[in-house]
């Protein structure tokens, strides 16, 4: 089955600055990939997905960028503000609908210092 | 919007007790899933449903059940409840037969087990 990796678990920057939180997948096969986050005391939201016919989807501060070759994908985070601190989440799956679709990564700890 | 909705934020139950928690989604979503979320191990697969009174066991299965008795509701059952089962639950339910596995998590219930 797919295997999800997620690099940093934790991760400090200065407000204003960039954050790029990074995820491999071992599964080539996994055509869709979303971002969530998860506020303290919520659920997950969706924030971002990408498929695997771009390379690249952007958000306004947000972001996405995805190496099918290298079977890796980054959340990027630009001009941080305090509100973005949360935990992120990455997952990959093949899409379809099915329900065993989403394999997750097991979080990084977004922390924006003032 | 989609609303996924679980019954309780906090619970609180003694060693041994049968414990029932709810999930409703309002999205008319063929697939259910139930995780549970503890610090640095992420998001666990317990058991999913893909329809009415199907159950698939997910990771982690050991010491739960599960009843879909309608499309739009899915429980989680403690048949014994351990203190090692204390922890965040999350709800989750997905669209069956999009290109998509996008997950709509609820709120979550913080169990206590003493």
């Amino acid at each position: 089955g797919e295997n999800v990796e997620q690099h940093p678990s934790t991760l400090s920057v200065q407000e204003g600055d960039s954050a790029v939180i990074k995820c491999t997948y071992s599964d080539s096969a996994s055509n869709y990939f979303p971002w969530y986050k998860q506020e303290l005391g919520k659920g997950p939201q969706l924030i971002i997905d990408i498929r695997s016919n771009v390379g690249e989807k952007k958000d306004q501060r947000i972001a996405v960028t995805l190496n099918k070759t290298a079977k890796h994908f980054s959340l990027h985070i630009t001009e941080t503000q305090p509100e973005d601190s949360a935990v992120y989440f990455c997952a990959a799956s093949m899409g379809g609908g099915g329900a065993d679709g989403l394999t997750f990564g097991k979080g990084t700890h977004l922390i924006i210092q003032p | 919007d989609v609303k996924v909705t679980q019954s309780s934020r906090y619970l609180v139950k003694r060693t041994g007790e049968k414990v029932f928690l709810e999930c409703v989604q309002d999205m008319d979503h063929e697939n259910m899933f139930w995780y549970r979320q503890d610090p640095g191990l992420g998001l666990r697969l317990i058991y999913f449903s893909y329809d009415v009174k199907m159950k698939e066991k997910g990771d982690i299965p050991e010491g739960y059940s599960v009843s879909r008795e309608k499309k739009e509701r899915f429980s989680l059952i403690l048949e014994s409840a351990s203190t090692n089962q204390t922890s965040m639950y999350l709800c989750a339910s997905s669209f069956s037969g999009g290109f998509t596995d996008t997950q709509y998590f609820g709120p979550g219930t913080r169990l206590t087990v003493l």
